[in-house]
C-alpha cells in the first residue's frame, strides 16, 4: 500500500547517543519534509528536500542533519541527542507533477531523550 | 516569508453546534490553502483543501470559505460531533507555481466538542 512509513515509532534514549530516525515513502513523491511537533502543538518545518542530493534547512533551527541519496527515503540523523530533543518527529511528502501541493503524513516517531 | 495566524487556539462547543475556525495569512501570493485534522496520538490529515481561484468549497459536514482581498479563510463544521474533538491546522502555500514548495502552518485550535 502506497505510504510514508516511519521507524522507531517510539525511541528512549540516553544523552549523547546518536540516533537516525527513518522515513520512508512508496508514493514516488519528490519532496520531502521533517517537522518538528511537541503532542498537539505548533508543527515546526525543521528539514525539507526537494528531491534527490536536494537538502535545506527549514525555519526552526535544529541540531540535526538530513541526506537524500534515493528518492523513498529520507533519514533524519541527531549525532549527539539531548534532552530538548524530547518531541514527536513528523516526516511528510508531496508529489511535484501537476497541481498536487497536498502533504501526506507519516505517523512520526516519538523521542524521548534522557 | 509567509506568516499564517490561527484563532481561536481552544474551541468548546456542544454537540450539534457549529465550530468556525480562522486564519489569516500575510503572502498574497498564497494561492494553496489546505486544513489538517490531527487526533491524539495520530497523524496530521488532510480534510479540505480550498485554491485562491475558488471562494468556497464543502464537503459534507465541513466547509472552507476564503477571502483573498481580505488574505483570509476559514474552516466551518456544523453538526458538530464528539468525533470532531481534534487539533485542526490551518496552512497557506505559495503552491507548485512557484518555487516555494513549503507549507506554512497555523499553531492549530483545539476543538472539544461536549456530548
Amino acid at each position: 500500500e502506497a505510504d510514508i512509513y516511519q521507524t522507531p515509532r517510539y525511541l528512549v534514549i540516553g544523552t549523547g547517543k546518536k540516533i537516525t530516525l527513518e522515513c520512508s515513502q512508496t508514493m514516488g513523491h519528490d519532496k520531502m519534509y521533517w517537522y518538528q511537533q511537541d503532542p498537539g502543538m505548533e508543527l515546526h518545518l525543521i528539514h525539507y528536500s526537494y528531491g534527490v542530493n536536494s537538502t535545506e534547512k527549514g525555519d526552526l533551527s535544529s541540531e540535526s542533519t538530513v541526506s537524500r541519496i534515493r528518492t523513498e527515503h529520507f533519514p533524519l540523523t541527531l549525532e549527539s541527542a539531548r534532552p530538548s530533543h524530547t518531541s514527536q518527529y513528523l516526516c511528510a511528502s508531496r508529489p511535484s507533477l501537476g497541481r498536487q501541493e497536498t502533504q501526506y503524513f507519516g505517523p512520526g516517531t516519538r523521542l524521548l531523550v534522557l | 516569508g509567509e506568516n499564517v495566524e490561527q484563532h481561536p487556539s481552544t474551541l468548546s462547543v456542544q454537540e450539534g453546534d457549529s465550530a468556525v475556525i480562522k486564519c489569516t495569512y500575510s503572502d498574497s501570493a498564497s494561492n494553496y490553502f489546505p486544513w489538517y485534522k490531527q487526533e491524539l496520538g495520530k497523524r496530521p490529515q488532510l480534510i479540505i483543501d480550498i485554491r485562491s481561484n475558488v471562494g468556497e468549497k464543502k464537503d459534507q459536514r465541513i466547509a472552507v470559505t476564503l477571502n483573498k482581498t481580505a488574505k483570509h479563510f476559514s474552516l466551518h463544521i456544523t453538526e458538530t460531533q464528539p468525533e470532531d474533538s481534534a487539533v485542526y491546522f490551518c496552512a497557506a502555500s505559495i503552491g507548485s507555481g512557484g518555487s516555494n514548495y513549503k507549507l506554512t502552518f497555523g499553531k492549530g485550535t483545539l476543538l472539544t466538542v461536549n456530548p
